[in-house]
Formats: C-alpha cells, sequence, structure tokens
C-alpha cells in the first residue's frame, strides 16, 4: 500500500523551530520528487517547498526562504522539513507530497499534520 | 508571482455537469493539474498534464486548457463529487502554484 505519514507537527511558540518528518512506503522513494504543501484551515493550498530525487534540484516559496530547509534521506524513504524562525502566519496543516517528476502534479498525498505557532 | 483565478463556488444538480475554471496569463502553454479535496481530507490528484486521469479516476472527470483558461469538467455529478476543487501549475519562477479554490455543491 503507497503511504505517506507525516509527523513532527504540533504547538510551537513564535522564533522556535521544528522539524516535519514524511515516512513514505508502498513505492521507489527515489524514483520521485517530493514536495511540502500547507493549507491554513478552511483555505487554500500553498506550495512551501520541493526536491528533486537526489536533492540536485530544491525551490521555496519566497515567504520561507532562509528559514525553512527541505531534505531527504533516500535509505530511510524520508523527507523532512527543518522550520526555523516560526511565525504566527506559518501555523497550517503540512502535507508531504510526491510526483514522478519535479515540476509534475502531485500524485500521492499524506494526510497532514497540523502546525501551531502561538504564545 | 502567477496568479491562477476560480470561482469560489459552482452549484450543480446531480445528474448535471459541473464546469470550474481556472484563469492565469497565457495558461495554455503550461500543463495544468486539478485536485478534488473533501473535507478533513488529502487533496486527490483527478486531472494531470491538463486532461489525462490518473488510474481510479471515473472518466466523468475530464480537463481542458486553452489561451488563458483552463477547465474542470464532472459529467454526470453525484453527490459524491461535492468537495473543493484546485488547479495547479509549475510556476515561471520555479514553484508549483495552486488556484484559489472552488467550492462544489451538490444541489
Amino acid at each position: 500500500e503507497v503511504q505517506l505519514v507525516e509527523s513532527g507537527g504540533g504547538l510551537v511558540q513564535p522564533g522556535r523551530s521544528l522539524r516535519l518528518s514524511c515516512a513514505v512506503s508502498g513505492f521507489t522513494f527515489d524514483d520521485y520528487a517530493m514536495h511540502w504543501v500547507r493549507q491554513v484551515p478552511g483555505k487554500g493550498l500553498e506550495w512551501v517547498s520541493s526536491i528533486s530525487w537526489n536533492s540536485g534540484s530544491i525551490g521555496y516559496v519566497g515567504s520561507v526562504k532562509g528559514r525553512f530547509t527541505i531534505s531527504r534521506d533516500n535509505a530511510r524513504n524520508s523527507l523532512y522539513l527543518q522550520m526555523n524562525s516560526l511565525r504566527a502566519e506559518d501555523t497550517a496543516f503540512y502535507y508531504c507530497a510526491a510526483s514522478e517528476n519535479y515540476a509534475d502534479g502531485l500524485e500521492i498525498w499524506g494526510q497532514g499534520t497540523l502546525v501551531t505557532v502561538a504564545s | 508571482s502567477y496568479v491562477l483565478t476560480q470561482p469560489p463556488s459552482v452549484s450543480v444538480a446531480p445528474g448535471q455537469t459541473a464546469r470550474i475554471t481556472c484563469g492565469g496569463n497565457n495558461i495554455g502553454s503550461k500543463n495544468v493539474h486539478w485536485y478534488q479535496q473533501k473535507p478533513g481530507q488529502a487533496p486527490v490528484l483527478v486531472v494531470y498534464d491538463d486532461s489525462d486521469r490518473p488510474s481510479g479516476i471515473p472518466e466523468r472527470f475530464s480537463g481542458s486548457n486553452s489561451g488563458n483558461t483552463a477547465t474542470l469538467t464532472i459529467s454526470r455529478v453525484e453527490a459524491g463529487d461535492e468537495a473543493d476543487y484546485f488547479c495547479q501549475v509549475w510556476g515561471s519562477t520555479g514553484g508549483h502554484v495552486f488556484g484559489t479554490g472552488t467550492k462544489v455543491t451538490v444541489l
């Protein structure tokens, strides 16, 4: 069964850090580009970051550049998002997703993990 | 940055056809993908590369793209099609761009 399972969300104070993980099973992880997409409850989808299969291409939305770092460990079938200097506006559900190529549609999604930034 | 505009809502009677538009500058030159999201669930890809369907997606879902507008068409709408729908492209500045989203209500 194809599965993406996010973890690491929770309540964190502004300015602090959090690391999200996404554990992948059921498909060949290193054949796929991986992505983080977030969604404020009740609002639309926002792309956060992407990483190619070999980590050779990486991109971020402007609002997180310099604060968030995406990475992957193909040996562990895992994707990560290190989030530093968190702000209230980073509060959202964070989904990991997979696509065959970096710029393709996101064909596999996890169920999401909620990050709440508040004092 | 590239902007994709969708109508906030579309209402349709069961058995009829729903059309959801996604407007963007020269979007016809890009590959458009569509997602369905039901309450409390993750998005699901229903159309990719303008008009292709992933396995398991009913033929009732189809897409087209030309000029400044892409369209997702849901034929013979069922109650289970009630959801939010988002279009998405790879933006010119290097990143995925999502549309504003459309809530489809089945009357």
